[in-house]
């Protein structure tokens, strides 16, 4: 089976600061991992994911994502920080060739000015 | 193209009453999947659809839930004799069944609350 472990409830970050939000997995095989974003009282929104290829992912709002197999982590960031991007973040793992994702626990991003 | 579409947003139910949630797929879409988020915590799986079919129910309690994705309409998550423990927000997400992986489209979800 496979599981998702994100290890801070709540990040804290100045704007224009860089960010990173932690995700490690454990899954069977090649692990297809995601990023998604959820704002108050929205669904999730995809952010990116890792297949195959290149280790660095680049995603949508200017967040990135590096997939470390030796790790098996797949932390999210961002080079510059903004206050729009506070939101609950979630990362997620899918078995090989599989649609069934497994989220973490999510991480509350706050960005202050 | 209109997102996954979830209705009701908010229910009130009181306890042992039934709730029924209903999702529409984005178009073209013919996979369904239903999660549940409890206050301050993570999404959970519930089930996998395709039309007429359960792929996967592994997530659903054994009893009072069900699902189904009919031919023609949309998914429907159904609770029987609802408990306060049931008060969640329930995702709707949905791919069109090839090609993408893991690029889920989550509908807005139904906050249901057991009174």
């Amino acid at each position: 089976a496979q599981s998702v472990a994100q290890p801070e409830d709540q990040v804290n970050v100045a704007e224009g600061n860089p960010l990173t939000v932690k995700c490690t997995y454990s899954v069977s095989g090649n692990p297809y991992l995601f990023w998604y974003v959820q704002y108050p009282n929205r669904g999730l929104q995809f952010l990116l994911k890792y297949i195959t290829g290149d280790n660095l992912v680049k995603g949508s709002y200017g967040f990135e994502a590096e997939f470390n197999k030796s790790q098996t982590s797949f932390h999210l960031k961002k080079p510059s920080a903004l206050v729009s991007d506070s939101a609950l973040y979630f990362c997620a793992v899918a078995p090989n060739a599989g649609n069934m994702l497994t989220f973490g626990g999510g991480t509350r991003l706050m960005v202050k000015p | 193209n209109a997102g996954v579409m979830q209705n009701p947003r908010h229910l009130v139910r009181r306890r042992g009453q039934e709730a029924r949630l209903r999702c529409s797929p984005m178009k073209g879409h013919s996979h369904v999947y239903w999660y549940r988020q409890l206050p301050e915590e993570g999404l959970k799986f519930m089930v996998y659809l395709q039309k007429e079919n359960i792929i996967d129910e592994s997530g659903m309690p054994k009893e009072r839930f069900s699902a189904e994705f009919p031919k023609e309409g949309p998914s429907i998550l159904r609770i029987q004799q609802v408990v306060r423990g049931d008060s969640a927000a329930y995702f709707c997400a949905s791919l069109p069944g090839t090609g993408t992986t893991g690029e889920l489209f989550f509908g807005e979800g139904s906050r249901l609350t057991v009174l």
